[in-house]
């Protein structure tokens, strides 16, 4: 069956260390998304890669970086940078092909937690 | 400035009853998505809709585009029924998310 998978569920890192959060996709879809999720907020963008080695910044992207090599692949690195890294993220992708029939598919998220 | 607004925040309802979530936005939209959100964070993407009304099983979900606004019903509720629902507003670049209802029933 074809789907995103995110792993790991949950993860647990040191302040200070970067770590990179996957996601995988086999829809041959073109557009990927990663989101973020704190308690009481809705998701917010952090970013978006809308083809192949391309992507582009969303909301709330400082401290975070993201590679798009491969079409099935759009991993998430939360850097040393990031404030406040401990949330939830969730990774999304669509196909681009038909703009009118568009549809969204979500991973099942990674909990990260820095202690 | 909230471009989504849901109501209402946290729902219990006994197994059985109708339920009702509200949505309404503030941003120009191609297409408007309701999702569910169980406690492992998983998320499903239930219904896409531009325009009128959409039926899934027990679900409802309809759209009012000039009054910007879209309600998700459940009818005849279950426990498994139990999660957060969000609303999601799309321009067609990007989703705008609610902060969720979070609905409890209980047997």
């Amino acid at each position: 069956d074809g789907g995103i998978t995110q792993s790991p569920k949950y993860l647990f890192r040191k302040e200070g260390q970067n770590v990179t959060l996957s996601c995988e996709q086999n829809l041959n879809h073109d557009a990927m998304y990663w989101y973020r999720q704190d308690p009481g907020q809705g998701l917010r963008l952090i970013y978006y890669s809308q083809i192949v080695n391309d992507f582009q910044k969303g909301d709330i992207a400082e401290g975070y970086s993201v590679s798009r090599e491969k079409k099935e692949s759009f991993p998430l690195t939360v850097t040393s940078a990031q404030k406040n890294p401990t949330a939830f993220y969730l990774c999304a992708s669509r196909t681009a092909r038909d703009a009118t029939n568009y549809g969204y598919t979500f991973g099942s998220g990674t909990r990260l937690t820095v202690v | 400035k909230n471009e989504v607004e849901q109501s209402p925040q946290n729902l219990t309802a006994q197994e059985g009853e109708f339920i009702t979530i509200n949505c309404s936005y503030s941003v120009g939209i191609s297409a408007l998505h309701w999702l569910q959100q169980h406690p492992g964070g998983g998320i499903v993407s239930l219904f896409m809709l531009s325009s009128g009304k959409k039926k899934h099983g027990r679900l409802i979900a309809t759209i009012n585009i000039q009054e910007k606004h879209s309600s998700l019903h459940i009818t005849a509720s279950h426990p498994r029924d139990s999660a957060v629902y969000i609303c999601a507003p799309n321009t067609g670049n990007q989703f705008y998310f609610g902060t969720g209802t979070s609905l409890t029933v209980i047997p």
